[in-house]
């Protein structure tokens, strides 16, 4: 039963455009949600969180936003540029560190 | 150079054939985890230990066995036992004492096994 779900597989957009990747959790204890950029045969990088008093953190090009009432967050990233092209993962935790994450995004950033 | 390495970074084996995956960190951080990433799937966790001398199963754990025998070390074996042990393995560490529950992700290990 997955309780973190990244129903978009993939995504292609042009560079200088804004990258929108959404993610939906079902359960309602999480409190502290992660993205996570991948390159193939790498581990993941930590890219931007969020904890669940917010609703919006910023970090330069990286935005991420969380409705609670929709259990839904999303990452925007403008604007987009070619080393943007990687696999995005969302995650989320309700207590000892414990990560759910999400099937991942395949984001090309095209020219 | 503060971090967590994952040694082999390609691994062949025979089916029936125990393996063990290294994970060291030199991060000074309590915890530690091992997620296994199949295509089109998130990263599902294996083990994970807070402590040294302590862990407990993930969500996938049958056919591995663990150790925290260090701090810094946290080495994964896939026993035969394992019915599809062909994965992209990756060992992560966090500070438990920080106020984000953020884990940081080793290189990984691709293991095949024939």
């Amino acid at each position: 039963d997955q309780q973190v779900k990244q129903n978009s597989p993939s995504l292609s957009v042009q560079e200088g455009r804004i990258s929108i990747l959404n993610c939906d959790y079902t359960n309602s204890m999480f409190d502290y949600f992660l993205w996570y950029k991948k390159y193939p045969a790498e581990g993941p990088t930590f890219l931007i969180s969020i904890s669940s008093i917010k609703d919006k953190n910023e970090d330069g090009r990286f935005t991420v936003f969380l409705n609670k009432s929709a259990k839904h967050l999303s990452l925007h990233i403008v604007p987009s540029q070619p080393g943007d092209s990687a696999v995005y993962f969302c995650a989320a935790t309700d207590s000892w560190g414990k990560l759910q994450f999400g099937a991942g995004t395949q984001v090309v950033v095209t020219p | 150079d503060g971090g967590i390495t994952q040694s082999p970074k390609y691994l062949f084996r025979k089916e029936g054939q125990n393996v063990t995956l290294s994970c060291e960190q030199n991060l000074n951080h309590d915890a530690m985890y091992w997620y296994r990433q199949d295509p089109g799937q998130g990263l599902r966790l294996i083990y994970y230990s807070q402590i040294v001398n302590d862990f407990q199963k993930g969500d996938i754990a049958e056919g591995y066995s663990v150790s925290r025998e260090k701090k810094e070390s946290f080495p994964l074996t896939v026993t035969s036992a394992q019915k599809n042990p062909t994965a992209f393995y990756l060992c992560a560490s966090m500070d438990t004492r920080s106020r984000t529950d953020t884990q940081y992700f080793g290189p990984g290990t691709r293991l095949t096994v024939l």
